[in-house]
């Protein structure tokens, strides 16, 4: 059974640092991984969306990783800012979307 | 507007009702999910929809129904409310299956629901 996981729980940094959001997954056989970010009381937006044959994708100050030999993403944040503040999801996908638990990113001005 | 919808947004009903919670999108997308996010618990998939008249359980299912007779609309019916089914509820959609790879999900602004 897959199993996603998000290391930290929660992650506090001053504005203007960069950082790593980590997501690990258990079974290597999935088609995508897709990262996302939900802030308080709001649905989910979807950020990146790599593919398995992929090995990263970028989106202005994010870039996302993939190695599913590893059963490793990790999600690059450059250059925080305070609007970069919520909770952000890995979710793999391979017979259905499994969802990590999530890691509650906090930028302080 | 185009997007994903759901209404309503607010549902405080009692133990043992019926409810429906209901979602709609303007892509045409082929399919449809049902999640719930609960503390502790993250998301969970409750049900999802490849196509109209096309619909199969998640991780989930007990409790609920859904039904998917237009393609633009993905209803989740709570038969019998149960204070257990407390939840934010979403639905998301994607758009195509070629294979079984999907595209990317996108998921409307959820449904906070309390079965008192």
């Amino acid at each position: 059974k897959q199993e996603v996981t998000q290391i930290p729980a929660a992650l506090s940094v001053p504005e203007g640092e960069n950082l790593v959001l980590n997501c690990s997954f258990t079974d290597s056989a999935i088609y995508n991984l897709q990262w996302f970010r939900q802030d308080p009381g709001k649905g989910l937006t979807s950020l990146l969306l790599i593919q398995s044959s992929q090995r990263e994708q970028t989106s202005g100050r994010l870039n996302a990783s993939l190695d599913k030999s590893s059963g490793r993403s990790t999600l690059y944040i450059a250059a925080s800012q305070p609007g970069d503040s919520a909770t952000y999801l890995c979710a793999v996908l391979g017979g259905k979307l499994i969802f990590g638990q999530g890691t509650e990113l906090s930028v302080k001005p | 507007d185009a997007g994903i919808t759901q209404s309503p947004r607010y549902k405080i009903t009692e133990t043992g009702r019926q409810v429906t919670l209901m979602c709609h999108q303007t892509w045409s997308h082929s399919y449809m999910f049902w999640y719930r996010q609960d503390l502790g618990h993250g998301l969970r998939l409750i049900y999802y929809s490849a196509a109209a008249d096309i619909t199969d359980k998640g991780e989930v299912p007990d409790g609920y129904v859904v039904s998917r007779s237009k393609t633009e609309n993905f209803p989740l019916t709570l038969e019998s409310a149960t204070r257990s089914q407390t939840s934010v509820y979403f639905c998301a959609s994607s758009g195509s299956g070629v294979g079984r790879t999907l595209d990317e999900q996108f998921f409307g602004p959820g449904t906070r629901l309390t079965v008192l």
